[in-house]
């Protein structure tokens, strides 16, 4: 099982509507959890953090954790073509002596069609 | 205010042909990190650099070396490529250690190098 598992797509959703994307990580510690967005032939950008159980939100974008379910998903509200993408999601684990590690999915490519 | 600069854009290798891939950043960040991005696969850590004169060894150190010159300046070096080396190359950092402590911490990253091996 990977560390970090993401559906690779394409996540195809009509403009107007919820994208959906999801991750799930393995069974270890985990601190922090971070979505990146990364458009075709363009570097990663962080666009969302949480770090604790529940719903984190900013303007279109919510972010959910569930911890007990090894689960962080994100939401997009509205979706526009210029949401298309691909949406990487990234957990820190906990390692032995003090670091951490961060992992990346592989990535959801998601697809808004006017 | 440029963030993170890499160079070159495009390389284009022989097998056994080495080269240096540039980064530097304008931000005053203590941290650096170089990744590789490969399909399929989720970012992986080569090799990071916690302040100016230290380096460590990422998940995927084989086959590379690198420098933190000064605080701006992190550059990833193939000593002899091999097409496993073929991937897109990311330069990132932030203001502190994101493997030692700062686990909040958010990456900056260059605008890549899209790197073939022959």
């Amino acid at each position: 099982q990977k560390e970090v598992e993401q559906n690779s797509g394409p996540l195809s959703v009509p403009e107007g509507a919820i994208a959906s994307l999801n991750c799930t990580y393995s069974d270890r510690v985990s601190q922090s959890f971070f979505w990146y967005r990364q458009y075709s032939g363009k570097s990663p950008e962080l666009i969302m953090s949480i770090y604790s159980n529940g719903d984190k939100e900013d303007g279109r974008f919510t972010a959910q954790l569930n911890k007990a379910s090894q689960y962080v998903s994100l939401l997009i509200r509205d979706s526009q073509p210029s949401d298309s993408a691909t949406y990487l999601c990234a957990v820190n684990f906990f390692l032995s002596g003090g670091y951490n590690k961060l992992i990346f999915g592989a990535g959801t490519r998601l697809a808004v069609h006017p | 205010n440029a963030g993170v600069t890499q160079t070159p854009k495009f390389q284009v290798l022989k097998t056994g042909q080495s080269m240096t891939l540039q980064c530097a950043q304008d931000m005053n960040h203590n941290s650096m990190y170089w990744y590789r991005q490969d399909p399929g696969m989720g970012l992986r850590l080569i090799y990071y650099s916690a302040s100016e004169g230290t380096t460590d060894k990422g998940e995927v150190p084989n086959g590379y070396n690198v420098s933190r010159l000064n605080k701006r300046e992190f550059s990833l070096r193939l000593e002899s490529a091999a097409p496993s080396q073929t991937s897109v190359y990311f330069c990132a950092s932030s203001e502190d250690l994101i493997v030692r402590g700062a686990t909040n911490e958010k990456l900056f990253f260059g605008s890549g190098t899209q790197l073939s091996v022959l």
